[in-house]
């Protein structure tokens, strides 16, 4: 069965510094998606950043990255120059299914806070 | 470009009764998902509809019951609330479901049970 691990519940980070989330996975499928999701206090999951299992280069979108690493089975989203406004929850997450029936299996997140 | 909007925002049940959350989807998408996220926990899978029809379902028991209307917008209806059922109801839709595609997210739904 698919998992994502996050073993960060918090974290800090001075703001305008770089910070990496950590997520590893598990799966058996040789296709699959992995997703970064930012979930502000509000509740609204806000789409990060995605990296294809096939994809050869690191997925990045302004100040994220993505750093994967395949045969560690391990997704990292880097953010960098950290603003007071990335303090949220964020989530990893992988897609699983088949044919055309795909849902996201999440982790259960790291807070990260962004000191002034 | 409209996005995913849920309503309401919150609702507070008591156990035994029934409720209904309804979203719609951005525009030009036609899937939608329904996830359960209890406090301090990543969300979880409940189903997804794709053209009016159950396109995959999680673990969840049969209370938990859903409809997507022609214009793609849904509803997650719960029969029988339990304390348990308490938690943030998110609702995502996609322009596809594939495994490439990311889900745009809605609001939510909190819902608490008394």
């Amino acid at each position: 069965a698919q998992k994502i691990t996050q073993t960060q519940p918090g974290m800090f980070v001075q703001e305008k510094e770089a910070v990496t989330l950590d997520c590893t996975y598990d799966t058996s499928d040789q296709s699959y998606g992995l997703f970064w999701y930012k979930q502000p206090s509000s509740g609204e999951m806000i789409f990060l950043i995605y990296q294809g299992s096939y994809d050869e280069q690191n997925a990045t979108e302004g100040r994220y990255s993505l750093n994967f690493q395949k045969a560690r089975k391990s997704a990292n989203l880097v953010i960098s120059a950290s603003q007071l406004g990335d303090s949220a929850m964020y989530f990893c997450a992988m897609s699983a299914g088949m044919d055309s029936s795909y849902k996201l299996i999440f982790g259960s997140g790291t807070r990260l806070l962004v000191r002034p | 470009e409209t996005g995913v909007t849920q309503s309401p925002t919150h609702l507070i049940k008591t156990r035994g009764q029934q409720v209904t959350l309804r979203c719609s989807s951005q525009s030009g998408h036609n899937t939608v998902s329904w996830y359960q996220q209890a406090l301090g926990q990543g969300p979880q899978f409940i189903f997804q509809y794709y053209r009016e029809e159950e396109n995959g379902r999680g673990n969840f028991p049969p209370r938990f019951s859903g409809l997507q209307f022609p214009n793609y917008s849904s509803e997650l209806n719960v029969n029988a609330l339990e304390l348990d059922d308490s938690a943030l109801y998110l609702c995502a839709s996609s322009l596809i479901s594939y495994l490439n595609q990311p889900q745009h997210f809605g609001d939510g739904t909190r819902l608490s049970i008394l």
